[in-house]
């Protein structure tokens, strides 16, 4: 059973950057295709990016395209989700996410509560 | 983008009670459909994936069907804790979208 431990909550800045972690436990990072979500307070649920298995790249969403990149470490099997240029509008908590089949949700994080406030 | 579209967004039950909820895609996604159960408080839980295919572990009274653009998210029995916020989301397309969210709170 895959299980995935997400680094701390932050505060931060407007205009810093962030990077969230994600230890896989279970599998390794390769095999798997990560993706990224997260919630703004009282909201839904918004998908920042993950891996694309057909294609082996990253692929983003058009808003956050040029300010996130995913990245993984092979020898510590983790994820990480960088967003730069925070904005207040950032504050939301960040999951990372991934699944036995392509682009499956199965396995979340247990969330990244990240804060943008000066 | 796939826009996907809940109805209703909030709803209101009883114990026992027999609900269903929707969720429409903006175009075809085949069966590429995932619904997720969410708690306050706590991470998303997937319930249903290829739009009818229920997730180990998850009651059977939680059941799924539809394709191509409308789908359907049915739970009888409801119990105490299906309290909950649901979630649709495709998976056909880049971007990967989800709907709006329909809450169900006790009656």
């Amino acid at each position: 059973q895959v299980q995935l431990v997400q680094s701390g909550a932050e505060v931060m800045k407007p205009g810093a950057s962030v990077k969230v972690s994600c230890k896989v436990s279970g599998d390794t990072v390769t095999a798997l295709s990560m993706h990224w979500v997260r919630q703004a307070p009282g909201k839904g649920l918004e998908w920042l990016g993950g891996f694309d298995p057909v294609e082996r790249e990253r692929v983003y969403a058009q808003e956050f395209q040029g300010r996130v990149t995913m990245t993984e470490d092979t020898s510590t099997d983790t994820a990480y989700m960088e967003l730069n240029s925070l904005r207040s509008e950032d504050t939301a908590m960040y999951f990372c996410v991934t699944g036995a089949a392509p682009d499956s949700f199965d396995f979340w994080g247990q969330g990244t509560m990240v804060t943008v406030s000066s | 983008d796939i826009q996907m579209t809940q109805s209703p967004s909030s709803l209101s039950a009883s114990v026992g009670d027999r609900v269903t909820i929707t969720c429409r895609a903006s175009q075809g996604i085949v069966n590429y459909l995932a619904w997720f159960q969410q708690k306050p408080g706590k991470a998303p839980k997937s319930l249903i994936y290829a739009a009818t295919n229920l997730q180990s572990g998850v009651p059977s009274r939680f059941s799924g069907g539809g394709s191509g653009t409308d789908f359907t998210l049915s739970i009888s029995n409801l119990q105490p804790e299906d309290f909950a916020t649901y979630y649709c989301q495709q998976y056909n397309r880049y971007p990967i979208t989800f709907g709006q969210g329909t809450r169900l709170e006790i009656k």
